[in-house]
């Protein structure tokens, strides 16, 4: 089975922009999870979604957004964009309870 | 309180050396799972653990769910092995601890 693809893997974006990260998770998974990865906060939940539903959200502004489409293929969507949302963010897709992880989108921003 | 607590944050070894990583977490933590995180920052599925012993060739994991505890042990360390352990768990979302940096010498 193919795994967990993220695409952009690198991302430049200016303060104020928006950016959209897309995320493929394993053929039959139905659940996908974002996580954003500084050096100063470590890995953070972000949002869960299953069957098209947003099933858990983490304690970041509304500027961070996400959406689930039918073949279980997640976005997540980040408006006016800060210097401080420079990270990597990282996607998982699960079946149960295990998690596998994609390459995550590297993204800067100036 | 803190969830997911791992220790040590960093470790230097010498090649051939044997770890052992520890992660403790809260009542309301559970299904545990070790990651690896190598240099591109991708994350490696080590071990799903929510009780129990595991092992995959020089690696295994215990856990401990009645004392909240569980150990990463990584035998004849090799240079390959370097990078960042994580341990994670489920509360009502999943809770990372903030990793242990291992340093692998040749």
């Amino acid at each position: 089975k193919a795994g967990v693809t993220q695409t952009p893997r690198y991302l430049i974006k200016t303060r104020g922009q928006q950016v959209t990260l897309s995320c493929s998770p394993i053929s039959g998974h139905r659940s996908v999870s974002w996580y954003q990865q500084t050096p100063g906060q470590g890995l953070q939940f972000l949002f869960e979604y299953f069957s098209e539903t947003q099933r858990n959200k983490g304690n970041f502004p509304g500027r961070f957004s996400g959406r689930q489409f039918s073949n279980s293929r997640s976005e997540m969507n980040v408006s006016t964009l800060e210097l401080g949302d420079s990270a990597l963010y990282l996607c998982a897709s699960s079946h149960g309870y295990e998690q596998y992880f994609g390459p995550g989108t590297r993204l800067t921003v100036t | 309180g803190i969830q997911v607590e791992q220790s040590p944050p960093d470790l230097i070894l010498q090649e051939g050396a044997n770890s052992t990583l520890r992660c403790n977490f809260s009542d309301s933590v559970n299904n545990l799972q070790w990651f690896h995180q190598n240099p591109w920052g991708q994350l490696i599925n080590l071990f799903y653990i929510p009780s129990g012993t595991k092992q995959n060739g020089r690696l295994s994991a215990t856990t401990v769910a009645t004392e909240r505890y569980s150990l990463l042990y990584i035998s004849s360390s090799q240079t390959t092995d370097s990078g960042v352990y994580f341990c994670a768990g489920k509360d009502d979302k999943i809770i990372f601890g903030k990793g242990t940096r291992l340093h692998i010498l040749p």
